[in-house]
């Protein structure tokens, strides 16, 4: 098992540029999440998706779309990329709500500059 | 909305000895989840133990073991035998239960780095 898959790694933009990060889970998980992670700040929930078809804003949504057409792949998407949007980015999924783990990615770092 | 407060930035330990570190959240949930995750320097994320608030027994896992504190919304770590693989970042966090109403939502806190000493 592969477990939960981010794409790319690193990346490094221009501002105004625009990219998607692909996270790929093989576990048939319900849920999946996309956080970031700046210095000081820990995780904040970018977007979420309960299960395929859908999704829902979480703490910090703006600059940001997402989409999950197929079950095993959510899609984190910046249109127009800006400095603030340099960070770490993680994806996470889980078999359902509660008490279930997360499993996360290894994390891809952006730099827009 | 749900709040983790994670109020010490930073720790250090001696190997072989035991650390405590605190988490404190906000809720008015009356059932819940927590968990601490590790983040070791490859940035991988993972879980080193859980606990179902409407348990009253403290949730252990070999070395690690938690004070959960429902009353005082307090949640613990405690890492006893500290070994160098240890060393890392700490997340507490905050998980609600859909059924009752509550966004399906992990809220992490600020993250404490442990440090340690040989």
């Amino acid at each position: 098992n592969a477990g939960v898959t981010q794409t790319p790694k690193f990346r490094v933009l221009k501002t105004g540029q625009s990219m998607t990060l692909l996270c790929a889970q093989d576990m048939n998980h319900e849920y999946m999440y996309w956080y970031r992670q700046d210095p000081g700040m820990g995780l904040r929930l970018i977007h979420y998706s309960v299960g395929e078809g859908t999704t829902a804003k979480g703490e910090v949504p703006d600059g940001y779309n997402v989409s999950r057409l197929k079950k095993q792949n959510f899609l984190l998407g910046l249109e127009s990329a800006a400095p603030s949007q340099t960070s770490v980015y993680f994806c996470a999924s889980s078999e359902t709500a509660g008490f279930k783990k997360l499993f996360f990615g290894s994390g891809t770092q952006l730099s827009v500059l | 909305a749900q709040t983790v407060t994670q109020s010490q930035p930073e720790m250090s330990v001696q190997e072989a000895e035991t650390v405590t570190l605190s988490c404190t959240y906000d809720t008015s949930e009356s059932d819940y989840y927590l968990f601490w995750y590790k983040q070791p320097p490859s940035r991988q994320m993972i879980l080193v133990i859980r606990q179902e608030a409407y348990k009253q027994q403290n949730a252990t896992e070999n070395r690690f073991s938690v004070n959960f504190q429902k009353a005082a919304k307090s949640f613990s770590l405690k890492i006893s035998d500290s070994q160098l693989g240890d060393a890392a970042m700490y997340f507490c966090a905050y998980r609600s239960i859909p059924n009752q109403g509550g966004s399906e939502k992990l809220v992490f806190g600020k993250g404490t780095k442990l440090t340690v000493n040989p």
